[in-house]
C-alpha cells in the first residue's frame, strides 16, 4: 500500500496567481499521476509523472498551464499557473505501485478557489 | 472512448436500508472496474475491483458483479450503516498492466445513510 500526503490541503487564491501543490508519498513509487475534480464532476486526468522523465499531459492539459516537476521517487509538485475562477478545483495526486499493480492510491486532495 | 456513467446523486437511506447504485460503462475489449469510495475529508480507497465477465468483486459487505452483455457494473449492500455515508466513484481501466493505467471515472454518487 502506499499513504500519499498533500499539502496544502486547501487555499483561496487571486486570479492571475500561481499555486504549487506538493504530493508526499511514503514508499518509492514510479508512476504518479495528477487528477483534478471540478465541482459535479468525475476526476479527469491531468497528467502522469515519472521520474527522471518529463510529464505526459492528457488532451486539453498543457505544461505551461500546470508544469509537474518529480524529482525522485516519492515527491511530485503541480503547480497551476495564471489563475481563473475556472481552475477552482480539488486536485488530487494518485500512484501506482507496480505495472501489474491493480491498486492505485489517491491522495486527500488539495481544494482549490480562485476568486 | 471509454466512458462511465453513473447513478445521479445524493442518495439518502436509513440504517439498515438495501443500497444500489447503478453504474454502466463503454469500452471497447475487456476493461477491469472498479469501485472507489471517498470518505469525507480523505483520498479515494479501493472499494473493490473486477477483472472479467461475471467476476463478482466485494468488500465491507458491498458487492457488484461484472454483467458484460449489460455493461454495468452497480454497486449494492444489504444493509447500511451511518459509516457508509461517502462518495462512491465507479471507474473503468483497460488492459491489465503497461501503458493501459488509465482509469476513466464516473462523476460519483453522494450517499448519506441516516441513523
Amino acid at each position: 500500500s502506499a499513504v500519499i500526503s498533500q499539502k496544502p490541503s486547501r487555499d483561496i487564491c487571486q486570479r492571475g496567481t500561481s499555486l504549487t501543490i506538493q504530493c508526499q508519498v511514503d514508499s518509492q513509487v514510479t508512476m504518479m499521476f495528477w487528477y483534478r475534480q471540478q465541482p459535479g464532476q468525475s476526476l479527469t486526468l491531468i497528467a502522469t509523472a515519472n521520474q527522471g522523465s518529463e510529464a505526459t499531459y492528457e488532451s486539453g492539459f498543457v505544461i505551461d498551464k500546470f508544469p509537474i516537476s518529480r524529482p525522485n521517487l516519492t515527491f511530485s509538485t503541480l503547480t497551476v499557473s495564471n489563475m481563473s475562477p475556472e481552475d477552482s478545483s480539488i486536485y488530487l495526486c494518485s500512484v501506482r505501485t507496480g505495472d501489474l499493480a491493480y491498486e492505485q492510491y489517491f491522495g486527500p486532495g488539495t481544494r482549490l478557489t480562485v476568486t | 472512448g471509454n466512458s462511465v456513467t453513473q447513478m445521479e446523486g445524493p442518495v439518502t437511506l436509513s440504517e439498515e436500508a438495501f443500497l444500489t447504485i447503478n453504474c454502466t460503462y463503454t469500452a471497447t475489449g475487456y476493461p477491469s472496474l472498479f469501485w472507489y469510495v471517498q470518505y469525507p475529508g480523505e483520498g479515494l480507497q479501493l472499494l473493490l475491483k473486477a477483472t472479467k465477465a461475471d467476476d463478482k468483486g466485494s468488500n465491507k459487505g458491498f458487492e457488484a458483479t461484472y454483467r458484460k452483455e449489460t455493461t454495468s457494473f452497480h454497486l449494492e449492500k444489504g444493509s447500511v450503516q451511518v459509516s457508509d455515508s461517502a462518495v462512491y466513484f465507479c471507474a473503468l481501466r483497460k488492459g491489465s498492466g503497461g501503458s493501459n493505467y488509465k482509469l476513466t471515472f464516473g462523476k460519483g454518487t453522494l450517499l448519506t445513510v441516516n441513523p
